[in-house]
């Protein structure tokens, strides 16, 4: 089956750096997405990888194993407003997105 | 970016009652359109995708006949509850694309439903 496994829940300090992972298993792969999600908001997009390596976009980083199933979301610099849910997302050979339950980031000054 | 918008932001309805909520992508021509539905500190989960002019395809358990979904123009989709009972409230959230292939998916704010 698909499958997608992230930690439920973190905790940070502002000013620091943490790193989300996320696992997937899917029938084909077409890309990792990651997206932030505020409460009681829509998520919005943060990175799209479907090549090995990192993307870094600003204080966020995204990082793609296509062989391990694997990916992570790096945040520097932690600030107040990233407290959020983020979710892992992958795209199977159907280009349908597989959503993973979301990592809920608290930040604490 | 891609703007898609959604009306409406929230409703409030009595059960019994059908509700029509709109997804449009403003600046951009959606050639698919997805329905999602999110309990409270859930993730996601899709209901439906619909392209334009053909029928939507709904997900294993989503009843097609509550639950009806138009996709008329390259920039509307519409999800209309049909005889809204408490259950049916929850926080709907549509999402467009440009294209099939990895195209990313851009996602309207949301409609928060609540059904007395």
């Amino acid at each position: 089956g698909q499958n997608i496994d992230q930690p439920t829940e973190m905790t940070a300090t502002e000013g620091a750096i943490v790193q989300i992972n996320c696992t997937y298993q899917t029938s084909g792969f077409n890309g990792l997405f990651w997206y932030q999600q505020h409460a009681g908001e829509a998520p919005t997009f943060l990175s799209y990888n479907v090549l090995d390596g990192l993307e870094e976009k600003g204080r966020f980083s995204s990082f793609l194993s296509r062989s391990k199933g694997y990916s992570y979301l790096l945040l520097k610099e932690l600030q107040m407003k990233d407290s959020a849910s983020y979710l892992c997302a992958a795209m199977d050979s159907n280009y349908q997105l597989i959503w993973g339950a979301g990592t809920k980031l608290i930040i604490k000054p | 970016g891609a703007v898609v918008s959604q009306h409406p932001s929230r409703v409030i309805c009595k059960s019994g009652t059908s509700v029509k909520i709109e997804c449009r992508s403003l600046d951009f021509q959606a050639t698919t359109m997805f329905w999602y539905r999110q309990f409270p500190k859930k993730s996601l989960m899709l209901m439906a995708t619909s392209n334009e002019g053909s029928k939507a395809t709904y997900e294993q358990g989503v009843e097609k006949d509550k639950f009806l979904i138009n996709h008329a123009s390259l920039t509307l989709s519409t999800l209309t509850v049909t005889s809204a009972h408490p259950e049916d409230s929850s926080f709907y959230i549509c999402s467009a694309r440009a294209g099939l292939s990895q195209e990313t998916q851009y996602f309207g704010p949301g409609t928060r439903l609540l059904v007395l």
